[in-house]
């Protein structure tokens, strides 16, 4: 398809297990980023990429999350050891530029229960 | 860092009524500010944003928006609802010089007939 497509849609895992979530962007975004949603609360930002700079991981919770990009394209976001806590929606968003001021397109996100 | 308020989780509205969801954001120089809304089971898609310009943006679906610099607000504003404009919507903030959007908590709009 043309949008952002992201997997699996649906994890349940259980406390202490490693989970990887994928996102394919848009093809020829230069932009992706990932966000988390939890429940009541707005889209917390977690690490953004851009080309092939440095990504900024400046809202990355702890260091039990990493995340990579292979060829400017795809993008797995890790969590490692698994906490409850970390139940939550997790969106992936390209942009076609760097800046905010054009349109993250989302996708609809991987839902990651942890029990 | 931009922070963002939404001032009302929940809002019902009645078809064919008007309905405005409120906004507020930190301070700063210069902002970009944004409107999204997510329909129930599919992603965040843009409504409108502004950028620079005139206060009043108009967005998809007949959604409009007004920035008002000396109170720090963005409210999303539409005439007339109809069912299908059930859905949540997120105020965004960013600095103009970040790539980073600060989103607000929603705003889950019901309507109903």
């Amino acid at each position: 398809g043309a949008g952002v497509s992201q997997s699996p849609s649906n994890k349940v895992t259980e406390k202490g297990k490693d989970v990887e979530l994928r996102c394919d962007p848009i093809s020829g975004h230069t932009a992706l980023y990932w966000y988390r949603q939890s429940l009541g609360q707005g889209l917390e930002f977690l690490i953004y990429f851009q080309g092939n700079s440095a990504p900024d991981k400046s809202g990355l919770p702890s260091d039990r999350f990493s995340a990579e990009r292979t060829g400017g394209s795809v993008s797995t976001l890790t969590i490692q050891r698994t906490q409850q806590e970390d139940s939550a929606v997790y969106l992936c968003a390209s942009s076609p530029s760097g800046g905010v001021t054009g349109e993250l397109f989302f996708g609809e996100g991987s839902r990651l229960t942890v029990l | 860092a931009q922070s963002v308020t939404q001032l009302d989780s929940q809002v019902p509205v009645f078809e064919e009524a008007p309905v405005e969801l409120r906004c507020n954001y930190s301070s700063s120089v210069s902002v970009y500010l944004f409107w999204y809304v997510q329909y129930p089971n599919q992603g965040l898609q843009l409504l409108l944003k502004y950028l620079s310009g005139s206060t009043l943006v108009k967005g998809i679906n007949g959604f409009e928006a007004e920035f008002n610099k000396s109170q720090t607000s963005f409210h999303l504003r539409k005439p007339s609802v109809h069912i299908s404009d059930t859905a949540e919507y997120f105020c965004a903030v960013s600095d103009s010089n970040d790539y980073k959007l600060s989103f607000g908590a929603g705003t889950t709009v019901t309507v109903r007939a």
